[in-house]
């Protein structure tokens, strides 16, 4: 029973390039999280999505950032136009029913931008 | 929004010391959650607490939950050197965990 699946472990971005960050999340599970973690800090919510619906994009940057979860595939968070500043672990969760499960956390993308 | 804050944010402690992190809310939670991210890794589900004043003990840490249900702490007896890491509570009040910023726990042997 795999867990919760990210690609690529480690990224490396030059600053204006595109990140694509990919998760599949544990089999049975349908809400998938997305949380954005910089070094001595803890997870910032981002992004919370069920299958081809977004249900809460309210930690989202505004800009440059988006997010789906397709009927068929893993789930994209999409970073265009890095800076400095993106540069990051980025943990996807699943849960089998909302916040009243444990997350199953990934074992995430850690994102440098050059 | 919600917050959620934990003290303290860093904690040494020599092997064999007990070991206390606390979180509270800034509003009602309808559960609580506790993670552990050891060095390097992603964040594993330890626990959740439901239940106004729920007490529930995992071998050598001990979760509370308030009677308000804003505040809640993990208490670990007797640590070891395996007990490293960041322990983060979670709460839960609408569609998504809110983290705290978390503890980060070194152990002397």
């Amino acid at each position: 029973n795999a867990g919760v699946m990210q690609n690529p472990r480690h990224l490396v971005r030059r600053r204006g390039q595109e990140a694509r960050l990919r998760c599949s999340p544990m089999k049975g599970h349908s809400h998938v999280y997305w949380y954005r973690q910089l070094p001595e800090e803890g997870l910032k919510f981002m992004v919370y999505l069920q299958k081809e619906n977004i249900i809460d994009e309210s930690g989202m940057p505004k800009e440059r950032f988006s997010a789906e979860f397709p009927k068929e595939g893993p789930s994209i968070l999409r970073i265009q136009q890095v800076v400095r500043g993106d540069s990051a672990a980025y943990f996807c969760a699943s849960s089998p029913s909302g916040t009243s499960y444990g997350y199953t956390f990934g074992s995430g993308t850690r994102l440098t931008v050059v | 929004g919600q917050q959620v804050m934990q003290i303290p944010q860093y904690q040494h402690v020599q092997e064999g010391e007990d070991f206390t992190t606390y979180c509270n809310s800034s509003t009602t939670l309808s559960n609580i959650q506790w993670y552990k991210q050891r060095p390097g890794g992603h964040p594993v589900f330890l626990i959740q607490l439901v239940k106004s004043g729920e007490v529930k003990k995992q071998k050598r840490l001990t979760f509370q939950f308030g009677e308000a249900k804003k505040n809640s702490s993990l208490h670990i007896t007797a640590t070891q050197t395996t007990d490293v890491g960041t322990y983060f509570c979670a709460g839960s009040s609408g569609s998504r965990l809110t983290f705290g910023e978390g503890t980060q726990l070194t152990v002397n042997p």
